[in-house]
């Protein structure tokens, strides 16, 4: 069974301009959570979506911004970057709940000159 | 305020001997704890994990303990192995099951 897959793996924009990152979750797998981590933060949750529908949002900006597809493929936009933007952004895909069977993908890593 | 505090940045242990690595919350409706190992240019993998209504969880080498008056947690790993050498993060599962609130992670380097 192919794991959760993130495209693109990395990413350079400048400050101002607006990035959309993608995730395919693992065939089945109706949730999909996103993480940005950055060296001083850790891991921080930026949303989860289930089914099309956000579920909880964590707490940041509007700038951050996310959807759900039917095929359960997910997006995150991120409009007007900051430097603070660079992290590595995680998704992660579930069955259902964020249990222990939440998995995640590989990253994408931005960097905002 | 973070919910989920890894307070050891890192944590040096030689090959064979045991790591432990801790993890203290704050909010006490918090029922569900994880652990996750990270390799660098990965995303997080899941290790183990613990339901509040238990104090101990066992996986072979790793083992989860939970102190919930203390609002504590931590992880046992032994022996501990150079392949164990990765980041560890604690995380605590929301009632709801909609989200995981991280610690900032633990850096373990286990030597030969």
């Amino acid at each position: 069974k192919a794991g959760v897959t993130q495209t693109p793996r990395y990413l350079i924009k400048t400050r101002g301009q607006q990035v959309t990152l993608s995730c395919s979750p693992i065939s089945g797998h109706r949730s999909v959570s996103w993480y940005q981590q950055t060296p001083g933060q850790g891991l921080q949750f930026l949303f989860e979506y289930f089914s099309e529908t956000q579920r909880n949002k964590g707490n940041f900006p509007g700038r951050f911004s996310g959807r759900q597809f039917s095929n359960s493929r997910s997006e995150m936009n991120v409009s007007t970057l900051e430097l603070g933007d660079s992290a590595l952004y995680l998704c992660a895909s579930s069955l259902d709940r964020v249990d222990n069977e939440q998995f995640f993908g590989p990253g994408t890593r931005l960097t905002v000159l | 305020d973070q919910q989920v505090k890894q307070n050891s940045p890192s944590l040096s242990v030689q090959e064979g001997r045991i790591s432990i690595l801790n993890c203290d919350y704050t909010n006490s409706m918090f029922d569900y704890f994880l652990w996750y190992k990270k390799y660098p240019a990965e995303g997080p993998t899941f290790l183990i994990s613990i339901s509040s209504i238990k104090d101990k969880n066992e996986d072979g080498r790793f083992t989860v303990f939970l102190n919930k008056s203390a609002k504590h947690l931590s992880l046992h790993i032994v022996p501990s192995q150079p392949g164990d050498s990765a980041v560890y993060f604690c995380a605590a599962r929301n009632q709801a099951g909609t989200a995981l609130i991280f610690g900032k992670g633990t850096t373990l380097s286990v030597s030969s």
